[in-house]
C-alpha cells in the first residue's frame, strides 16, 4: 500500500539554525499538509498546500516557517531560525482530492522528531 | 484548542469484548469526522470516517456512530483484539484542516 515517507526520522539542531524536514507524499495525491505534536500535547495543524501554494495555515505557521514542493515528488517544511519551542514531532500528510471537496482521509507519514538544543 | 475532546485518557478491555471510544466536539462547522490509530514511533493511521450527513459507518470490526444533536461520536470495536492496543485519535475536519482530540490509549488484554 502506498505511503507517505518522511526524512529524517530524527533531527537534532542548535537553536537559531535553519532546518528542513522532507516528505514524499503518496504519488497521486494533490493536497499536502504539515502537522506537529509537541510532547504531551495534541496533534496541531500547521499548513495545507495545493497547486504550489498555501491554501490554509494556522497561527502557529508564522514567518519562520515556509513550505515548498521543489520537484514532482518532494514536499518540504523549512524553519528558518529554530527556537526551543519548535521541538516536536512533525507529521506530513496528503490526500487525493482535497478535504473541502471530498471525503477522502488524510494519510500521514511516521513523522520527524525535531529536537532543538 | 478544545474543539475536539476525548475525555477518557485510557481504556482497558478484555479480548473478545467490545471497545467503545468516545469523542465530543463543539464546532458545528465540522463536516467530516475520522478516527486514527497510532502506535509508538509511527504516524497516525487512518481507521474509519463518517460524513456529517450520516449517523453510522461500518467497516469490518469497526463502526463509527455520529450524533450531531449531541455533537458526539463514538468508535466501536468488536470483537477487540490484542493488536488493537494503540492510541486512538478522533479528528474533525473544517476547511482544509483536521482538528484532533488528545487521544485515548486502548489496552486490550488477552
Amino acid at each position: 500500500e502506498p505511503e507517505v515517507t518522511q526524512t529524517p526520522s530524527h533531527q537534532v539542531t542548535q537553536m537559531g539554525q535553519e532546518v528542513i524536514l522532507r516528505c514524499v507524499p503518496i504519488s497521486n495525491h494533490l493536497y499536502f499538509y504539515w502537522y506537529r505534536q509537541i510532547l504531551g500535547q495534541k496533534v496541531e495543524f500547521l499548513v495545507s498546500f495545493y497547486n504550489n501554494e498555501i491554501s490554509e495555515k494556522s497561527e502557529i505557521f508564522d514567518d519562520q516557517f515556509s513550505v515548498e514542493r521543489p520537484d514532482g515528488s518532494n514536499f518540504t517544511l523549512k524553519i528558518r531560525s529554530t527556537k526551543l519551542e519548535d521541538s516536536a514531532m512533525y507529521f506530513c500528510a496528503s490526500d487525493t482530492q482535497g478535504s473541502p471537496y471530498s471525503n477522502q482521509p488524510q494519510h500521514f507519514g511516521d513523522g520527524t522528531r525535531l529536537s532543538i538544543l | 484548542d478544545q474543539q475536539v475532546k476525548q475525555n477518557s485518557p485510557s481504556l482497558s478491555v478484555q479480548e473478545g469484548r467490545i471497545s467503545i471510544l468516545n469523542c465530543d466536539y463543539t464546532n458545528s462547522m465540522f463536516d467530516y469526522f475520522l478516527w486514527y490509530k497510532k502506535y509508538p514511533a509511527e504516524g497516525p493511521t487512518f481507521l474509519i470516517s463518517i460524513s456529517s450527513i450520516k449517523d453510522k459507518n461500518e467497516d469490518g470490526r469497526f463502526t463509527v456512530f455520529l450524533n450531531k444533536s449531541a455533537k458526539h461520536l463514538s468508535l466501536h470495536i468488536v470483537p477487540s483484539q490484542p493488536g488493537d492496543s494503540a492510541v486512538y485519535f478522533c479528528a474533525a475536519r473544517r476547511g482544509n484542516k483536521l482538528v484532533f482530540g488528545a487521544g485515548t490509549i486502548l489496552r486490550v488484554k488477552s
